[in-house]
């Protein structure tokens, strides 16, 4: 199986911040890799797909990176609505892996 | 619109199993392959399974081989989940989740609000 790193595994951030979390798979994915973002309760939200393609409705201040084993997810300018917890995903073989999971908060 | 509508919360006994459901609306059932998600209480998300809804093809995770089946009823635009020979382990929420395209190979483009298994004694 191909295991998935997040890094960090939490943040601290504030309003209006440039925040950059890192993905890296244990083998080469290409670009297979997505981004979700999930608020407590809810379910995930799919924000990138193809390591750099922003999903349709999502605002252009999320932004992706990468291709084969190493990835990045920009988010411009947090604002209030971005505190959440953020997976990246490989969908390049099964069985399809996430990463841990990286919570930003205040 | 699409929509991915899932079946209520189970409480279900070790040993037992549960079936629950996603039914899917606002877009062309067959053209779109349907994943199974779940996610312990505190935990990340944890791929379980794929259907294709066109042929019925289906690949387990590993760890759930044997113990899970999913099907399709294509006549309801309706997917089932059933798990086998539960756990108190299996407490979590199950998710579904279409894949972009038709392709074993796609993102995971729409969820279902989740349903929440419980195994208790």
């Amino acid at each position: 199986d191909i295991q998935m790193t997040q890094s960090p595994s939490s943040l601290s951030a504030s309003v209006g911040d440039r925040v950059t979390i890192t993905c890296r798979a244990s083998l080469g994915i290409s670009n297979y890799l997505a981004w979700f973002q999930q608020k407590p309760g809810k379910a995930p939200k799919s924000l990138i797909y193809g390591a750099s393609s922003l999903q349709s409705g999502v605002p252009s201040k999320f932004s992706g990176s990468g291709s084969g084993t190493d990835f990045t997810l920009t988010i411009s300018s947090l604002q209030p609505e971005d505190f959440a917890t953020y997976y990246c995903q490989q969908y390049n073989s099964y069985p399809f892996t996430f990463g841990p999971g990286t919570k930003v908060d205040v | 619109q699409v929509q991915l509508v899932q079946s209520g919360a189970e409480v279900k006994k070790p040993g037992a199993s549960v079936k629950v459901s996603c039914q899917a609306s606002g877009y062309t059932f067959t053209s779109y392959s349907m994943h199974w998600v779940r996610q312990a209480p505190g935990q990340g998300l944890e791929w379980m399974g794929i259907i294709t809804p066109s042929g019925g093809s289906t690949s387990y995770a590993e760890k759930f081989q044997g113990r899970l089946t999913v099907t399709r009823d294509t006549s309801t635009s309706t997917v089932y989940m059933e798990l086998s020979s539960l756990r108190f382990e299996d407490t979590a929420v199950y998710y579904c989740a279409r894949g972009e395209s038709g392709s074993w190979y796609s993102n995971l483009d729409y969820w279902g609000q989740g349903i929440l298994v419980t195994v208790s004694s």
